[in-house]
């Protein structure tokens, strides 16, 4: 079955660091969206991306955030200075048209030291 | 924008007993409403999903009733096993963008 696939796994970093996270979703869709998952509470969203831009994004979505697709195949989510509060688990989705269920990564656990 | 609850936030069950989880969404518009599982360290798998022309779908022990008007909808599992014990979400979407719930952690005592 086609996975979303996401690196690293877990990512330690020191506050006001930059970090890049990669996502490399499924080949056919079209659709690429970031969320994170704070330990214990809610997957919320951060980002959608559609032919080559942003489409949507939450409040949380700051300027401190960037998405990119590179080339063909990856998708990465840049935290410019990290802060201690971004500390969260970031998932990867991705989706090959509108009104169906997403594909998540596995994760990527973000530490913030 | 679109608000979902979650209910209830944790849930024991013996095996072989029922586990039912609900949710509530605000928005109208919502027309898809998926249901994740989402197991230690790993990301949300999509379990079953309904569209909003349908009161109710079933596969195999897990089934999921909508009820439009009431903007609530629910998962059921019967029979449940140990390997079912994890967190499960609900969300709603709009447009494409989607709302989950808080999450359910479900545990079935062997």
């Amino acid at each position: 079955e086609p996975e979303v696939t996401q690196t690293p796994s877990h990512q330690v970093t020191q506050m006001g660091q930059e970090v890049i996270l990669r996502c490399v979703p499924i080949s056919n869709h079209l659709y690429f969206y970031w969320y994170r998952q704070i330990l214990g509470q809610k997957v919320e969203f951060l980002v959608s991306f559609y032919n080559n831009e942003i489409s949507e994004k939450s409040e949380i979505f700051d300027d401190q955030f960037s998405v990119e697709r590179p080339d063909g195949s990856n998708f990465t989510l840049k935290i410019r200075s990290t802060k201690l509060e971004d500390s969260a688990m970031y998932f990867c989705a991705s989706l090959e048209q509108p009104d169906y269920g997403y594909t998540f990564g596995s994760g990527t656990r973000l530490t913030v030291v | 924008g679109e608000n979902v609850e979650q209910h209830p936030s944790t849930l024991s069950v013996q095996e072989g007993d029922s586990a039912v989880i609900k949710c509530t969404y605000s928005d109208s518009a919502s027309n898809y409403f998926p249901w994740y599982k989402q197991e230690l360290g790993k990301g949300p798998q999509l379990i079953i999903d309904i569209r909003s022309n349908v009161g109710e779908k079933k596969d195999q022990r897990i089934a999921v009733t909508l009820n439009k008007t009431a903007k609530h909808f629910s998962l059921h599992i019967t029979e449940t096993q140990p390997e079912d014990s994890a967190v499960y979400f609900c969300a709603a979407n709009t447009g494409n963008q989607f709302y989950f719930g808080t999450g359910t952690s479900l545990t079935v005592i062997p």
